[in-house]
């Protein structure tokens, strides 16, 4: 079955540029997802077809995907974007979640 | 208001049975796939299962393959999650989810529902 890996933990300083990568066997070919999930909260689509933003979400997020490591990246990092963060792809019929990155602000 | 809400969550023995519901407001499902999600608490998310927008193709995790169902009723705007034989490693926050078409991604996600098996 496909996998995608996650590092357990990134952590950033305020203000700088935070850089989550998913990696997964040529996950350059799938489409990737971000979903971002706060504390208490259900997760939010904040990534769609590798580079797409929906409404509401900052520019500040941006994302690629190529060869087998996908990379979220979120410009000038505040507080508020602490959570976790989770690459997600499609294998067939089946969405594959990574294992998650917790982003800590600090 | 656009919203999910799930209910039917709570404790039962290994091998019970529980059946989920997920109701939406603000909008109408009958439009789109819908999907279970699933989250041990503290752990990263898993997907369980989905159901095209008119019942008539379903797909499932081989982890719940023959023992969960998922359905719809568009007529009251709910998705359902039918679990039999419950394992202890089933024990999680059961989130339903809405998929967008446009985004191909899950746009709308419930509060979730816990599901605790533990004799």
């Amino acid at each position: 079955s496909y996998e995608l890996t996650q590092p357990p933990s990134v952590s950033v300083s305020p203000g700088q540029t935070a850089n989550l990568p998913c990696s997964g066997d040529t996950v350059g070919s799938k489409y990737v997802y971000w979903y971002r999930q706060k504390p208490g909260q259900s997760p939010a689509l904040v990534i769609y077809h590798d580079t797409k933003r929906p409404s509401g979400i900052p520019e500040r997020f941006s994302g690629s995907n190529s060869g087998n490591t996908a990379t979220l990246t979120i410009t000038e990092s505040q507080a508020v974007d602490e959570a976790d963060y989770y690459c997600q792809a499609w294998d067939s019929t089946t969405a594959v979640f990574g294992g998650g990155t917790k982003l800590t602000v600090l | 208001e656009v919203q999910l809400l799930e209910s039917g969550g709570g404790l039962v023995q290994p091998g019970g049975s529980l059946r989920l519901s997920c109701a939406a407001s603000g909008f109408s499902i009958t439009n789109y796939w819908m999907h279970w999600v699933r989250q041990i608490p503290g752990k990263g998310l898993e997907w369980v299962s989905r159901i095209r927008s008119d019942g008539s193709s379903t797909n499932y995790a081989d982890f719940v393959k023959g023992r969960f169902s998922i359905s719809r009723d568009n007529a009251k705007n709910t998705l359902y999650l039918q679990m039999n034989s419950l394992r202890a490693e089933d024990s999680a926050i059961y989130y339903c989810a809405k998929f967008n078409g446009n985004y191909d991604g899950f746009d709308i996600w419930g509060q979730g529902t816990r599901v605790s098996v533990s004799s």
